[in-house]
This record gives structure tokens, sequence and C-alpha cells, in this order.
């Protein structure tokens, strides 16, 4: 089991590009979620998805978008990236019958 | 609104010593707490977890414990290595808020040999 991986690694976007961070879970969760970690600070959550076709906004959504077509996948989508997106983000994941999340190892995003 | 915190953002220890993180929460609804430890470059992996309804719990050199009545959280680690150098979270959540956790900031805990 792959557990929960995330593509790219690392990523530098000049401002007002887009791109889409892949994360995809083997384990058959439920739920998925993305969020964001700034330098020093604590985990906000952007997005969240109780199940495939349901998504829904977390603490910090503007700017993003995302989509879960498949149990499997869970791609967030960055338009029109900005300086203030520059962070490192994580997927992770959690069966429905407890709370613990699984994280991914984090894409690093530098928007300049 | 509400939220999680931690008291230290750093903790320096001598290996071989216990370590006491800590961790203030502010909704009193909450129903479970996880402490969660990230190491540089990784995700945060999963170290234990607490139910409300418990004071204290133990898993293999971590001992957590929950202090409802001050709404705070404490993670104890026994015989500390440099292998516990790392940032601990500890994240709570609260079944009437929907299937989310809420982070606090992290203490980074430095081993000194």
């Amino acid at each position: 089991n792959a557990g929960v991986t995330q593509t790219p690694k690392f990523r530098i976007l000049k401002i007002g590009q887009s791109m889409t961070l892949q994360c995809t879970q083997d384990m058959n969760h439920n739920y998925m979620y993305w969020y964001r970690q700034d330098p020093g600070m604590g985990l906000k959550l952007i997005y969240y998805s109780v199940g495939a076709g349901i998504t829904d906004k977390g603490e910090v959504p503007n700017g993003y978008n995302v989509s879960r077509s498949t149990t499997e996948d869970f791609p967030l989508r960055l338009e029109l990236a900005a300086p203030s997106q520059t962070s490192v983000y994580f997927c992770a994941t959690r069966a429905g019958t407890t709370y613990e999340q699984y994280f991914g190892p984090g894409t690093r995003l530098t928007v300049t | 609104g509400e939220s999680v915190g931690l008291h230290l953002p750093t903790l320096s220890v001598q290996e071989g010593d216990n370590s006491i993180i800590n961790c203030a929460y502010s909704n009193s609804a909450s129903d479970y707490f996880i402490w969660y430890k990230q190491e540089s470059g990784k995700g945060p992996q999963f170290i234990i977890d607490i139910r409300s309804n418990m004071d204290k719990r133990q898993g293999q050199r971590v001992t957590v414990l929950l202090n409802k009545t001050v709404k705070h959280l404490s993670l104890q680690i026994a015989a500390t290595q440099p292998g516990d150098s790392a940032v601990y979270f500890c994240a709570e959540n609260w079944t009437g808020g929907g299937n989310k956790l809420t982070f606090g900031t992290g203490t980074q805990l430095k081993v000194e040999l």
C-alpha cells in the first residue's frame, strides 16, 4: 500500500499561472482533506470531501478549487497563483470509523 | 472563533529526560483529540489520541492527559530520544462541527545530546 501520495513534491509558479496539485490514496477512505501549512504555523483546512462527488469549503478556500470524481483522487486547483499561496500543501484521508487522518508527504509551492 | 493553541513554541530537553508538551483548547464541546508528530520535510504522523470521556491514555513511551475542567491537553514523552526531535501538534474534533480537525500551531521539540 502506498497510502497517500502527492505530486509534485516541489513547484515554482509565476504570479497568475495555474496548476493542479494531485492527491491519490489507495486506502479506500471516504474522507479526504487539503491543508496548507505556512512556515512555523499549524495546518489550515482549505477544502474537504466526505465522499466521491461531494466537496465542501474549509477555513481558507479562496483561490482554490477541488473536485472528487473518484474515491481515490482529490486534486486541488489553483487558477491564478498569488504570492500569498506560497506554502506547503498536505493532503490527508480518513476512514469513516475513526477521526485519525493520514497525511501525504506534501507539496512545497512557491509563487514569485 | 474556537481555536486550539499551544503554550510553548519551542521545548529543549536532554536526551533521556521526559518531555511534556502542552496544548490549550477553547471549544468545551470538543470530543476527540489527537497528537501528531511532524518531522522536517514530512507530513504529520499520528502519535496518540484520546476521547473526551477519558482523562489519560498511554502508548509506547507516550502518554496523553486530558483535563476538561481547564481545557488542557498534554503529551508526555518518556526517555526522550534524538529521533523525537520534531514539531508536535495537537488537534481537536467536535462532532457537531463536521468532519474536520482543528490544529494548533505546534511545538518544536529539540533533543540535546
